[in-house]
């Protein structure tokens, strides 16, 4: 069973197409995530909602528009792809566990989807 | 200059040798240090979580968070090729869900 899916795994397009990149999670947590990795690995958190709500708006060109339709999934939209855009996108879903020490954000990443713009 | 700074490596040692991976940070705000691991071609996967200054030890590895000087360490013993992969040191703030990720570091057991 997977907790955190993304589809498609691969997508390589063209300068200029719109594309999206779907995720689900199937583990009950209230918050999700997208994330992206560059060539070096660095990875930056791109958008965040709890609940259906936008809790996190990172410095993101506007081409990039996240839906929740509900708490399981966060859609990615990207309008007019430029070559810059060519990077891994990762969905993460995350909900508090109370740990002695304090509540701690278990986080769950997708395996990713490897975009590339030609 | 980047909020964590990490080595990006490649580290690459024998197999049953000390691994030893840092990073260092700026904002004395985080008190959650994470250490996640990533595969090939896969998404990070949790494998260490601290609250604030301390040692926490969990098999072969050990987290270590130093708060005054700004550094967090991981520490893998007895290492196998099996651990191989990508280390990302991982920090927020109390209160707040946002993750800040240091660069990872590419570690290469050798058999």
């Amino acid at each position: 069973d997977t907790a955190v899916s993304q589809t498609p795994k691969y997508l390589v397009t063209q300068m200029g197409n719109d594309k999206s990149i779907k995720c689900e999670q199937n583990l009950g947590h209230d918050t999700m995530y997208w994330y992206k990795q560059d060539s070096k690995k660095f990875l930056k958190i791109m958008f965040s909602y709890n609940n259906k709500e936008l809790i996190i708006n990172e410095t993101v060109p506007n081409r990039f528009s996240p839906k929740s339709p509900d708490k399981a999934h966060l859609n990615l939209h990207i309008n007019s792809l430029e070559l810059g855009d060519s990077a891994v996108y990762f969905c993460a879903s995350s909900q508090v566990v109370v740990r002695t020490g304090g509540p701690h954000y278990g986080y769950t990443f997708g395996s990713g989807t490897r975009l590339t713009v030609v | 200059q980047k909020e964590v700074e990490q080595d990006p490596g490649p580290l690459s040692v024998p197999e049953g040798a000390i691994v030893s991976l840092n990073c260092t940070y700026s904002n004395s705000a985080f008190q959650y240090f994470m250490w996640y691991r990533q595969y090939s071609r896969k998404g990070p996967e949790l494998l260490m979580y601290t609250y604030s200054s301390g040692n926490k030890e969990d098999g072969r590895f050990t987290a270590q968070v130093d708060k005054s000087s700004k550094y967090i360490s991981l520490f893998i013993r007895d290492s196998q090729p099996s651990d191989s992969a990508t280390y990302l040191c991982a920090m927020r703030p109390g209160g707040n869900e946002k993750l800040t990720f240091g660069t990872g570091t590419r570690l290469t057991i050798i058999p």
